[in-house]
């Protein structure tokens, strides 16, 4: 059974960078392409950048320009880091499994979630 | 983006009760839309992936159906276990989104 286990601080201050760690056992990290999605009760699900283990990196515009995304295959992880962070961004964050192909996009497995909050 | 329009927001019905959402799409994405699960506390679970095609494990009582910009998801027979929001998610398009969820509320 594939197991996701995210990692990382729970608290921070506006300004600082998040950085997240997804940790895949019960799959290899090549089987899937690996997405962050976060959730709060303002902004919902919101899909923030999926990642493959080639390095095939795809981003929600709406977040590009503060997001960046990581893959260690040797260590079957993968990370996030969110830069210049505000309240808005505090939420649940998820890293999930994703198959994509002709017809196929949808995050199956999902990790339990991570409580993130920005504030001062 | 392609925005996912869900409707209602929340419904609360009786066990056994037939119960449908329904989420409109902004433009047409075919049938490329999956339905979630997400009791209180737990990640979303996909239940139906591209528009009709039901998870492995998961009960006949749910289905789905649709195409172009209308999309549907029933329960035939709500069960006590099924209280829990229910979204759509598009991945015609990037990014992918999500509808606002439906929250299902047992009477």
């Amino acid at each position: 059974q594939v197991h996701l286990q995210e990692s990382g601080p729970g608290l921070l201050k506006p300004s600082e960078t998040l950085s997240l760690t997804c940790t895949v056992s019960g799959a290899s990290i090549h089987d899937y392409f690996w997405t962050w999605i976060r959730q709060s009760p303002g902004k919902g699900l919101e899909w923030i950048a999926y990642i493959s283990s080639s390095g095939t990196i795809n981003y929600n515009l709406s977040l590009r320009s503060r997001v960046g995304l990581l893959i260690d295959t040797s260590k079957n992880q993968f990370s996030l880091q969110l830069e210049s962070l505000t309240a808005a961004d505090t939420a649940v964050y998820y890293c999930a499994g994703l198959k994509i192909g002709i017809g196929v996009g949808w995050f199956d497995p999902w990790g339990q979630g991570a409580q993130v909050t920005v504030s001062s | 983006d392609v925005e996912m329009t869900q409707s209602p927001s929340s419904l609360s019905a009786f066990v056994g009760d037939r119960v449908t959402i329904t989420c409109q799409a902004s433009q047409d994405i075919s049938n490329l839309v999956n339905w979630y699960q997400q009791k209180p506390g737990k990640a979303p679970k996909v239940l139906i992936h591209a528009a009709s095609n039901l998870e492995t494990g998961v009960p006949s009582r749910f289905s789905g159906r649709g195409s172009g910009t209308e999309f549907t998801f029933t329960i035939s027979s709500l069960q006590p276990e099924d209280t829990a929001t229910y979204y759509c998610q598009q991945y015609d398009n990037l990014p992918y989104t999500f509808g606002q969820g439906t929250q299902l509320k047992i009477k």
